[in-house]
This record gives C-alpha cells, sequence and structure tokens, in this order.
C-alpha cells in the first residue's frame, strides 16, 4: 500500500525567512510525485511533477527535489501569499494519487 | 482553457437522503478522479473513470458511486448519507496520465 507522511504538520514564517517542506513515500513503482497548493475552501492547485531521483523543478519562490525516498519544497524569501496548505501525493496505479496530509504554511508580514 | 467545474458548491442534506454531484472536465480530458477530503483523513480516493469505465475504485462503501458519460462528464452519488460523509468532494481530471487538475469541489453537510 502506498503511503505519504509529510511534515511539519504546520510551519510557521517570518515574510523572507526560507525553508523547507519534506514529504516521505513509500510505493510498489513510483510514476511520478506531485506537489499541490490548496487555499482554503479550494480546489487543490497543481505545481509540480517529478519522475526520477534527482530531478528538480522551480517556480517562482518554490523549488521541488525528488530523491528515492522523499522529496522536499524548498521556499525561498517566502511572501504572506505563499500562505497555503502544501500537498504531496504520490502515483503508481493508473490516475490514482495517494495523498499526504498536507504541511499548513502560514507567512507573517 | 476553462478548468474543472463542479456543481453544485454547496448541498446541505439530512441522514439517509441520497445525493449527486457532478463534474465536467477539462476540454479533452478523457480520465475523472473523486476525492473526499475531510479534516482528520486528508485527500482520500473515491474512484476513477475513463473513456466511461471505471478503471480504479477506493476503499468506500458502496454507497458511493459514479459514472462517467460519453462527454467525459462525471456524476458521483451518495446514497443513505450519513454524518460521515460530510466532506469536500473534490474531482480531477487528466489526460489520461497523471497529472491531475482540480475543480474547487461540493462542500456536502449532512445534518
Amino acid at each position: 500500500e502506498d503511503q505519504v507522511t509529510q511534515s511539519p504538520e504546520a510551519l510557521r514564517l517570518q515574510e523572507g525567512e526560507s525553508s523547507s517542506l519534506n514529504c516521505s513515500y513509500t510505493v510498489s513503482g513510483l510514476r511520478g510525485l506531485f506537489w499541490y497548493r490548496q487555499d482554503p475552501g479550494k480546489g487543490p492547485e497543481f505545481l509540480f511533477t517529478l519522475y526520477s531521483a534527482g530531478e528538480e523543478k522551480e517556480k517562482e519562490r518554490l523549488k521541488a527535489t525528488l530523491t528515492k525516498k522523499e522529496s522536499f519544497l524548498h521556499i525561498t524569501a517566502p511572501k504572506p501569499e505563499d500562505s497555503a496548505t502544501y500537498l504531496c501525493a504520490v502515483a503508481s496505479g493508473y490516475s490514482t494519487l495517494t495523498f499526504g496530509k498536507g504541511t499548513m504554511l502560514l507567512v507573517s508580514p | 482553457k476553462a478548468g474543472v467545474t463542479q456543481t453544485p458548491r454547496y448541498l446541505i442534506k439530512t441522514r439517509g437522503q441520497q445525493v449527486t454531484l457532478s463534474c465536467s472536465p477539462i476540454s479533452g480530458h478523457r480520465s475523472v478522479s473523486w476525492y473526499q477530503q475531510t479534516p482528520g483523513q486528508g485527500l482520500q480516493f473515491l474512484f476513477e473513470y475513463f473513456s466511461e469505465t471505471q478503471r480504479n475504485k477506493g476503499n468506500f462503501p458502496g454507497r458511493f458511486s459514479g459514472r462517467q458519460f460519453s462527454n467525459s462528464r462525471s456524476e458521483m452519488n451518495v446514497s443513505t448519507l450519513e454524518l460521515g460523509d460530510s466532506a469536500l468532494y473534490l474531482c480531477a481530471s487528466s489526460f489520461g496520465g497523471h497529472e491531475q487538475f482540480f475543480g474547487p469541489g461540493t462542500r456536502l453537510t449532512v445534518l
């Protein structure tokens, strides 16, 4: 059974204070690791797909990396508008995604 | 390109009733997946449809069912509602691979 564990559960940062979110996974045959951002009351917004260890993707202040056992979402110089819940998911079968519980990020001005 | 749309956005039902939720995928996407999101369990996979066929099913009771039409639009139905069915129900579409794009969700409250 695929499992995804995200840490920390919640993270509070000051504006400009860089940090990383962790996503550890166990999966039988990784077909992709996905990062999403979710704002309160809204559906998850797709951020990145990573397919193989060593791969990196960047978008504005966010950078996602992947190893054989975990993925990191690095947030550089965050702004208050980066406050959201960040979800990690893995795919091992058809279009089924297994999600972690998420990291709730709050960036204070 | 229009995103995934879900209707209705909010629903209030009472125990024992049934409910039908609707999802229109992104144009050209043939796969539609449904998820239930609750504060305690997070996002849990319900089922996935591709070209009108259920391709995969999560670990939910038979009260939860779905279908997909020839235009890729999908519906899910929950019969004999229970209090624990209160959740945000999310629909996601993909072209056929794993990158899924989510709709805004339907917030179901069961009283």
